[in-house]
């Protein structure tokens, strides 16, 4: 089956500093990745999307210029939190999709703020 | 716009039992269907899916889900439950138009007691 890893898989940084999570499609080309967040005990609310080559469309009420998404090749989107706050503390998970309807997941980045 | 609900916060059955995690949807197309598990701090790991066929799917470690049109219901099922199958359940949706990301269900806590 298709693999997503994610790098870092916990992080913990401080106040004002800008931290960057890698997810990586292993062994299929991801033309589409979405990237969710997670609060303890809620489900996963979808941050942005992003397609190879163009901008990432993000949801409404996520900050473009906080949560900075680049998804320069086929197997490989980055999300960077910067100016990193306290709230901003969460589990992140991306997830990849090719040309089928298949979503594959990411095991997660715990980011704690402090 | 999509919606999934997930009703019960969380579920109790005693080991042996049958189990059934609750799923309704609303899409404005046809409905893609999906079911994970999260255990904790963990990524998401996929259950199965209803795509198009049988409305009754079969799934990993023992799963199934029963597609119902009328009522879009989508309910997680398994005949005899194991302690290890203690975790967060989550059910998801898209529809069959161009966008792609999932929309979740808040999640349901399932409970195995021995």
């Amino acid at each position: 089956g298709a693999v997503v890893s994610q790098h870092p898989s916990r992080v913990i940084c401080k106040s004002g500093t800008s931290v960057k999570i890698e997810c990586r499609s292993l062994d299929f080309q991801a033309t589409t990745m979405f990237w969710y967040r997670q609060f303890p005990k809620q489900s996963l609310m979808l941050m942005a999307t992003s397609n190879e080559g163009s901008k990432a469309t993000y949801e409404q009420g996520v900050e473009k210029d906080k949560f900075l998404i680049n998804h320069a090749s086929l197997t490989l989107s980055t999300l960077t939190v910067t100016s990193a706050h306290p709230e901003d503390s969460s589990f992140y998970i991306c997830s990849a999709s090719g040309e089928s309807y298949e979503q594959y997941f990411g095991p997660g980045t715990r980011l704690t703020v402090t | 716009a999509q919606s999934v609900a997930q009703p019960e916060d969380q579920v109790n059955v005693a080991e042996g039992n049958p189990l059934t995690v609750k799923c309704t949807y609303s899409v404005s197309g046809n409905p893609y269907l999906f079911w994970y598990v999260q255990y904790p701090n963990r990524g998401l790991q996929f259950l199965l899916k209803y795509i198009t066929g049988d409305n009754l799917v079969k799934g990993s470690y023992g799963f199934e889900a029963e597609f119902n049109k009328s009522q879009t219901s989508f309910h997680l099922k398994k005949p005899s439950a194991l302690v290890s199958d203690s975790a967060l359940y989550f059910c998801a949706v898209r529809d069959d138009t161009g966008r792609r990301a999932l929309t979740f269900g808040s999640g349901t806590r399932l409970q195995v007691q021995p």
